[in-house]
């Protein structure tokens, strides 16, 4: 969606952190979401924050929000090769989400 | 945790046939599903919004005729493409809201619909 945007693709090193980044425009947003989509599958839910927080870990994720710059990342520690897939962050203004591009992350040995 | 599902997985059609989509939330009653839909390598697209006994409220520019949803229960949502093109070809995602207490959405695992 025009209003999230993403990198469109983030190559790294298994065992590497990978670090995802996401900006958007809706101030108003209450929560946040990463998303994660393997070939041919659809959406599942990886972790969110809400809009009052600064950050949230949650095992190998660590998601960071800057409200100020309406930035948010996703870091996935200790990256393995089922990491390997679309990454998408969402914001929910009004009533629905609105997605990013969506970033490809590829894990390689 | 919540599980929806989508049937069919995949569905190839004839020009100018319909084609229905059903969405099922299977272990929790969701009063709002959605319908987007998601081209090669881009993001998902929200079609409408669909609220069970309710008509249908459709994103800008989404053919309200074209794309039949219905609503009938708290655990079923259907979309139906009329009268299928080739460029109606996509992958096709619903989800469903709980009431939980941040209103996640669940989503199915989509329909690949190819239209010949």
């Amino acid at each position: 969606g025009e209003d999230v945007e993403q990198s469109l693709f983030l190559s790294v090193r298994e065992g590497d952190s990978s670090v995802i980044n996401c900006t958007y425009t809706d101030s108003s947003s209450t929560y946040l979401y990463w998303y994660k989509q393997e070939p041919g599958a659809g959406l599942q839910l990886l972790t969110y924050i809400f809009s009052n927080m600064d950050m949230k870990q949650d095992q190998r994720l660590t998601v960071l929000l800057n409200k100020k710059d309406k930035h948010l990342s996703l870091r996935i520690a200790d990256t393995q090769t089922g990491d390997s897939a679309i990454y998408f962050c969402a914001e929910n203004g009004d009533y629905k989400l609105s997605f990013g591009a969506g970033t490809t992350v590829t894990v390689r040995a | 945790g919540a599980v929806v599902s989508q049937h069919p997985s995949r569905v190839i059609c004839k020009s100018g046939t319909s084609v229905k989509i059903e969405c099922r939330s299977l272990d929790f009653q969701a009063t709002t599903m959605f319908w987007y839909r998601q081209f090669p390598k881009q993001s998902l697209m929200l079609m409408a919004t669909s609220n069970e006994g309710s008509k249908a409220t459709y994103e800008q520019g989404v053919e309200k005729d074209k794309f039949l949803i219905n609503h009938a229960s708290l655990t079923l949502s259907t979309l139906t493409v009329t009268s299928a093109h080739p460029e109606d070809s996509s992958f096709y995602i619903c989800s469903a809201r709980s009431t939980g207490s941040y209103n996640e959405q669940f989503f199915g695992p989509g329909t690949r619909l190819t239209v010949l």
